[in-house]
């Protein structure tokens, strides 16, 4: 059973248009809750972790929410250059081990 | 560009060779990983160095023996791999404060191909 599941798999936004992207979580007792941009061919580019529900966390387009179940990553007025693939780690308590989320390949169009 | 760097960023290689990749860190970290990163596969952690002492072993294959001589460096070996093997290798590092919530930082990776 996976314990990151990540919504949708693949969006595409025209520039302007804001969305969210959805990663919901099954494990207990969360230590914190990190969001990756990677581009491709490339490594993984850290962007946020959040800690507690309803933390908030921003960074120029986009903005990063928590609940105890989910966060959502919105991202205001895209642009082409956010297109990307998204990545949504966890760790839990009693873990090192970061568990990651299958991604979300988002597509800015001009 | 990250502090993490790996070499090398492509590699070709048959089912009976022998080859290395490379990782170093430049972020003063002492915890560093590999993972593997598949098409349509969450990323696996493969492996777990702390202060250059192994802390975990996800099931990964023999074939596949790490090496951590230094708290900067981290080594993946590869012996007889199999097609199934081919994907993006990825080194990350942390620093590990013994039950803090680190972050981790990603290399660029090196695109393993098996023929």
């Amino acid at each position: 059973e996976d314990q990151v599941t990540q919504s949708p798999e693949a969006l595409r936004l025209q520039e302007g248009e804001s969305s969210s992207l959805n990663c919901s979580y099954t494990v207990s007792g969360l230590r914190g809750l990190f969001w990756y941009r990677q581009d491709p061919g490339k490594g993984p580019e850290f962007l946020f972790t959040l800690y507690s529900a309803g933390e908030e966390k921003e960074k120029e387009r986009l903005k990063a929410t928590l609940t105890k179940k989910e966060s959502f990553l919105h991202i205001t007025a895209p642009k082409p250059e956010d297109s990307a693939t998204y990545l949504c780690a966890v760790l839990q308590d009693g873990s090192e081990k970061l568990v990651f989320g299958k991604g979300t390949k988002l597509t800015v169009n001009p | 560009e990250t502090g993490v760097t790996q070499t090398p960023r492509h590699l070709v290689m048959g089912m009976t060779n022998k080859k290395s990749l490379k990782c170093e860190q430049h972020l003063g970290h002492n915890a560093m990983y590999w993972y593997k990163q598949s098409a349509k596969k969450p990323l696996e952690l493969m492996f777990v160095y702390s202060l250059e002492e192994r802390v975990e072993n996800n099931s990964v294959p023999s074939r596949f023996s790490p090496e951590c001589p230094n708290s900067s460096h981290l080594f993946l070996h590869l012996h007889t791999l199999q097609p199934e093997d081919s994907a993006l290798y990825l080194c990350a590092s942390s620093q590990d404060t013994s039950g803090g919530v680190e972050t981790q930082y990603f290399g660029p990776g090196t695109r393993l191909l098996v023929l």
